[in-house]
């Protein structure tokens, strides 16, 4: 069984501040990992993913992931915050032989991004 | 490209009725699945299908259906809707290389309101 808990239903930044968001998982086989950030009224674009490659991953838009196993952990980042960046972010979770794809996602975290 | 696209866009149902939410994908993909999102949940998965004529439920599958004809196609039917499953829906598709997943694509979503 997969679980994916994501810290902080909100989280609120000012603009040009680090932005973290916090993902932990729950796994029994090598996970794959993915960030997906919703814009309002949008479906799901994927921001970065971790397939059992680099354990730093960078995506779109000046984001970055990195994989620790020993904390079970796939923190979001990002160096200075953009107005734009304002949305609702997701952590998902699968394995490499899941029949399916079956993706089991946190519950979101909303940022917000003050002037 | 069109890649997943969902119609309709906004539904508002009568408790009791039934429709079919739509889902078709452009890119070949083998694998499609239907995701519900409500506030703090996440997504959770309803049903999935690994190819044309073969389908299984997810994690919240009760009141809905699904078949898939097609590779293309991938419909959500409510039998009987009830307020409980007024929500914002996803399609999503995706596809494996060799024995790996790959990211989900999502369309754009149906928001439907039962009342």
């Amino acid at each position: 069984a997969q679980s994916v808990t994501q810290l902080g239903s909100h989280v609120s930044v000012s603009e040009g501040a680090l932005v973290l968001l916090r993902c932990n998982y729950s796994s029994s086989v090598p996970p794959y990992l993915f960030w997906y950030v919703q814009y309002p009224n949008q479906g799901l674009q994927l921001l970065l993913k971790y397939t059992s490659a680099a354990t730093l991953v960078k995506g779109i838009n000046g984001f970055e992931a990195e994989f620790k196993k020993s904390e079970t952990s796939f923190h979001l980042t990002k160096p200075s915050a953009h107005m734009s960046d304002a949305a609702e972010y997701f952590c998902a979770v699968t394995y490499s032989n899941n029949a399916g794809n079956m993706l089991t996602f946190g519950g979101g975290t909303r940022l917000m991004v003050k002037p | 490209n069109a890649g997943v696209t969902q119609t309709p866009k906004f539904q508002v149902l009568k408790t009791g009725q039934s429709m079919t939410l739509q889902c078709a994908q452009d890119m070949n993909h083998e694998y499609m699945s239907w995701y519900r999102q409500d506030p703090g949940m996440g997504l959770r998965l309803i049903h999935y299908s690994v190819g044309a004529g073969i389908t299984d439920q997810g994690e919240v599958p009760n009141g809905y259906n699904v078949s898939r004809s097609t590779t293309e196609d991938f419909p959500l039917r409510l039998l009987s809707a009830a307020p409980s499953q007024t929500s914002v829906y996803f399609c999503a598709s995706s596809f494996r290389t060799g024995r790996l997943n790959t990211e989900a694509f999502f369309g754009q979503g149906t928001r439907l309101t039962v009342v």
